[in-house]
């Protein structure tokens, strides 16, 4: 099973200013990564798929960086309603695992 | 429109059985596969498996496998997940979510599962 470890667990950071996730993958995924934001109450939402293609309709100041095991969702400048939880998912292997989650909190 | 209607909120004991759906509209449901995800409390997200609807093909996270069932019924474009005896870890949020190429593009609003005695 593949592992995704997702850095760092807490991001503290200010509307405005630019945000750097990282997700590691146990071993190569290729690019076959997506990035989700949950916000509290709610069902996950697609954001990136493929390590950089960004799903319908999501903003683009929302942009991913892969492939291999390292990968990276930058968001450049955060709006308030960013403030959430993001998870990284492989489906390079079967089981489809997700990283533990990056939770973007407001400084 | 895409939509994943899932059924409601249940409270269930330890030891009964439950089967809770997901019902899509608005695509070709025997075209996508449909997978299922345990969010527990306060918990991240863990992959339970998937099938495709079109031959009934399925997978199980080897967490799940013997855990749970997971079907689905094309005629009326639903799929489902079963316990046969449920218990109190199973308390959990749980999503279906339609697999595309890249990602799970449409999920369903989930179905919060309490177990307690």
């Amino acid at each position: 099973e593949i592992v995704l470890t997702q850095s760092p667990a807490t991001l503290s950071l200010s509307p405005g200013e630019r945000a750097t996730l990282s997700c590691r993958a146990s071993q190569g995924v290729s690019s076959y990564l997506a990035w989700y934001q949950q916000k509290p109450g709610q069902a996950p939402r697609l954001l990136i798929y493929d390590a950089s293609n960004r799903a319908t309709g999501i903003p683009a100041r929302f942009s991913g960086s892969g492939p291999g095991t390292d990968f990276t969702l930058t968001i450049s400048s955060l709006e308030p309603e960013d403030f959430a939880v993001y998870y990284c998912q492989q489906r390079s292997n079967w089981p489809y695992t997700f990283g533990q989650g990056t939770k973007l909190e407001i400084k | 429109e895409v939509q994943l209607v899932q059924s409601g909120a249940e409270v269930k004991k330890p030891g009964e059985s439950l089967k809770i759906s997901c019902k899509g509209s608005g695509y070709s449901f025997t075209s996508y596969w449909i997978g299922w995800v345990r969010q527990m409390p306060g918990k991240g997200l863990e992959w339970m498996g998937i099938i495709y609807p079109g031959d009934s093909d399925t997978r199980y996270s080897p967490s799940f496998q013997g855990q749970v069932t997971i079907s689905a019924d094309k005629s009326i474009s639903t799929a489902y997940l079963q316990w046969s005896s449920l218990k109190a870890s199973d308390t959990a949020m749980y999503y279906c979510a339609r697999q595309i190429g890249g990602g799970s593009d449409y999920w369903g609003q989930g179905t919060l599962v309490t177990v307690s005695s």
